[in-house]
């Protein structure tokens, strides 16, 4: 079973709608939680970390459950910026170090 | 800051030639992270180096791949002998204490 699980879409929605994104992860000792933004052949940039009692930044809502090993990304007011592909990101600590372990990513596509 | 520097940006070799892709992470950054990214498995971790020392390279494919961090300055990953499924795009990644990950713009590498 992959560490980190997100449904691949393609989500494909008008300008204006919400959507949103959800994804698993089977390690429990992760110990922070991030959703990453990957446009088309560029690299993956930080789009917001995710808390326990959850949180928002402007239109983006990220939330996590602990107990349900889940975490959500919803998009409100879609824009046709918003188009690119979200990736689940956990990151684990151990004695050695840490790293971030992504998931495959969710496809948005936001149309006009 | 220049960022993450990755070279060379695209890379086309033939079956069994040797393959070197380079990269320089942020000054100061004391995490160096080498992922590989394709359609079918996403973005999987390789190896990192936590100042200059080899972690964890679990994830390492076999024993054609190496990856070398000689200073704090410069990471390198080679392929040898490459194989066509080896074709991805290889990111970098470097990091302050495992926080504030910055990827930088990949490596695309063809092997025909």
């Amino acid at each position: 079973r992959k560490e980190v699980e997100q449904d691949p879409g393609p989500f494909n929605v008008p300008e204006g709608a919400t959507v949103a994104f959800n994804c698993t992860y089977s390690n429990s000792a992760s110990q922070s939680f991030f959703w990453y933004r990957q446009d088309c052949r560029k690299e993956p940039k930080l789009l917001m970390s995710v808390y326990s009692s959850g949180n928002e930044d402007g239109r983006f809502t990220a939330q996590l459950n602990r107990a349900s090993q889940y975490i959500s990304l919803l998009i409100r007011d879609s824009k046709l910026s918003d188009s690119a592909t979200y990736l689940c990101v956990v990151n684990m600590f151990n004695q050695a170090g840490t790293a971030l372990i992504f998931g495959k990513g969710t496809t948005l596509s936001v149309s006009s | 800051d220049a960022g993450v520097i990755q070279s060379p940006r695209h890379e086309v070799t033939e079956m069994g030639q040797e393959v070197t892709l380079r990269c320089k992470p942020i000054s100061g950054h004391d995490y160096l992270f080498w992922y590989r990214q394709t359609m079918m498995r996403g973005l999987e971790l390789l190896i990192y180096f936590n100042n200059n020392v080899p972690i964890d390279d679990s994830g390492m494919p076999e024993d054609r791949f190496s990856a070398k961090m000689p200073n704090a300055s410069f990471s390198t990953l080679k392929i040898q002998p490459s194989e066509p499924r080896d074709s991805a795009v290889y990111f970098c990644a470097s990091s302050d204490r495992g926080y504030s990950y910055t990827f930088g713009s990949g490596t695309r590498l063809t092997v025909v």
